[in-house]
């Protein structure tokens, strides 16, 4: 069983760039969360998907938007990248409506803003 | 959501028992009381959760004293491979729950 897959792993860019990365949840998981990690910090959450739609959301510019697939699979874009955008993006799949719900995370997207 | 607050760093010794305590005075009724384990460069992994009392998994051994305005986490024996940065988070961990984390305790094991 696959758990939760990120790509890329790695990726480089420059300041007023857009960037796409993409989630797909462990087998299962109809739910999919995206976290900002900077160094030395803990993960912040960014937006929670589920049924297509972005159901919370965290203290983030309108520059991060995300989607999910009728898959469950998600995309996380960031338009007009700043320096402080720096960070690895971490994506976290659960089931909705489960009690106690533990989240799976993938191994992370490490974003280099130059 | 509950503020929790946990020492920045700890060091151990292979071998002995690490106890990493966690302070969450405005805990809710609600609220429950969660690990994670995170290693450089991979995303947090989920090690254990408990509402009062003591839990214990394969893993690790969490206590929650009767107030519940804090809580610790046991590991026992530890290895170095337990070098990582644990969190304790709280909250109501409900089907559309998001995950609400700190700074962590980063734990160093040496030889």
């Amino acid at each position: 069983d696959a758990g939760v897959t990120q790509s890329p792993t790695h990726l480089i860019k420059t300041r007023g760039q857009q960037v796409t990365l993409r989630c797909s949840p462990k087998s299962g998981h109809d739910t999919v969360s995206w976290y900002q990690q900077a160094l030395g910090q803990g993960p912040q959450f960014i937006f929670q998907y589920y049924e297509e739609e972005e159901r919370q959301r965290g203290n983030f510019p309108d520059r991060f938007s995300g989607h999910q697939f009728p898959n469950y699979s998600s995309e996380l874009n960031v338009n007009a990248l700043l320096l402080g955008d720096s960070a690895l993006y971490l994506c976290a799949s659960s089931r909705a409506g489960v009690v106690h719900n533990e989240q799976f995370f993938g191994p992370g997207t490490r974003l280099t803003v130059l | 959501l509950a503020k929790t607050t946990q020492p920045i760093s700890m060091d151990s010794y292979e071998g002995q028992e690490v106890n990493i305590t966690c302070s969450h005075n405005n805990i809710a009724t609600n609220d429950y009381i969660t690990w994670y384990q995170q290693f450089p460069s991979q995303g947090p992994r989920f090690i254990i959760q408990g509402y009062k009392t003591k839990v214990t998994n394969e893993v690790a051994s969490l206590f929650i004293p009767a107030d519940r305005k804090s809580s610790t986490l046991s590991l026992p024996r530890v290895s170095l491979s337990d070098t990582a940065v644990y969190y304790c988070l709280v909250g109501d961990m409900g089907g559309y729950s998001t995950l609400t984390f700190g700074k962590g305790t980063m734990l160093l094991v040496s030889p």
